[in-house]
């Protein structure tokens, strides 16, 4: 079964403090992504990866950074935690290709509320 | 730019109706189209899909249809059921981006009434 997991449900932080959120899939997947999920916003991408290493940006970057050092984690960082950066996490991973046409698995997510 | 919109933010319906959700998009490169539900405090999980080689896609009590010339798609639930009620996201992909990214709308918060 597939299985993708989020290191904290809720986390409380104060701003200027710098946050990591770690995601783990269990799949084998190449692709893996950070969305943050907003009230009449939905999902917007923050970064994804196809590869170790690799990374590219999604539609809001700005003030995110990410980290992906082995295949099965992909960590999330906000260098120094802002109020605008409160919201809910959501983590989610994929096959690479035509094939696999999309399809995500997601997380449970992370509710994030910066003070 | 809102490339995939869903118009409303909620529905209504009652128990053993349709529920009708829609979705709009404006990228042409877009091929492949989602839905996924939501539950509160659990990550999005996947409903249905369809290709545009398609205009309609069917899984049980969910059915999917694709205009492409007017770039709408819509979600039936036939029956409606109260666990159906959830956040409906509709997203979308394009091959040139090997259908790896998605391209999600607002969302709709569906509430099917006992």
């Amino acid at each position: 079964d597939v299985k993708v997991t989020q290191s904290s449900r809720y986390l409380v932080k104060r701003t200027g403090e710098k946050v990591f959120l770690e995601c783990v899939q269990d799949m084998d997947h190449e692709n893996m992504f950070w969305y943050r999920q907003d009230p009449g916003l939905g999902l917007r991408l923050i970064y994804f990866s196809y590869d170790v290493k690799m990374k590219e940006k999604g539609d809001i970057p700005e003030g995110y950074s990410v980290s992906r050092e082995k295949k099965e984690r992909f960590s999330l960082i906000l260098e120094s935690a802002s109020t605008n950066q409160t919201s809910m996490y959501l983590c989610a991973s994929s096959l690479w290709g035509l094939a696999a046409r999309g399809t995500q698995y997601f997380g449970p997510g992370t509710r994030l509320l910066v003070l | 730019d809102q490339q995939v919109k869903q118009n409303s933010p909620s529905l209504s319906v009652q128990e053993g109706r349709i529920s009708i959700l829609n979705c709009d998009y404006t990228n042409s490169m877009f091929d492949y189209f989602l839905w996924y539900k939501k539950y509160p405090a659990e990550g999005p999980t996947f409903l249905i899909s369809i290709s545009s080689i398609k205009d309609k896609n069917e899984d049980g009590r969910f059915t999917v249809f694709l205009n492409k010339s007017a770039k709408h798609l819509s979600l039936h639930i036939v029956p409606s059921q109260p666990g159906d009620s959830a956040v409906y996201f509709c997203a979308a992909s394009a091959r040139e981006t090997s259908g790896s990214r998605l391209t999600f709308g607002e969302g709709t918060q569906l509430t099917v009434n006992p």
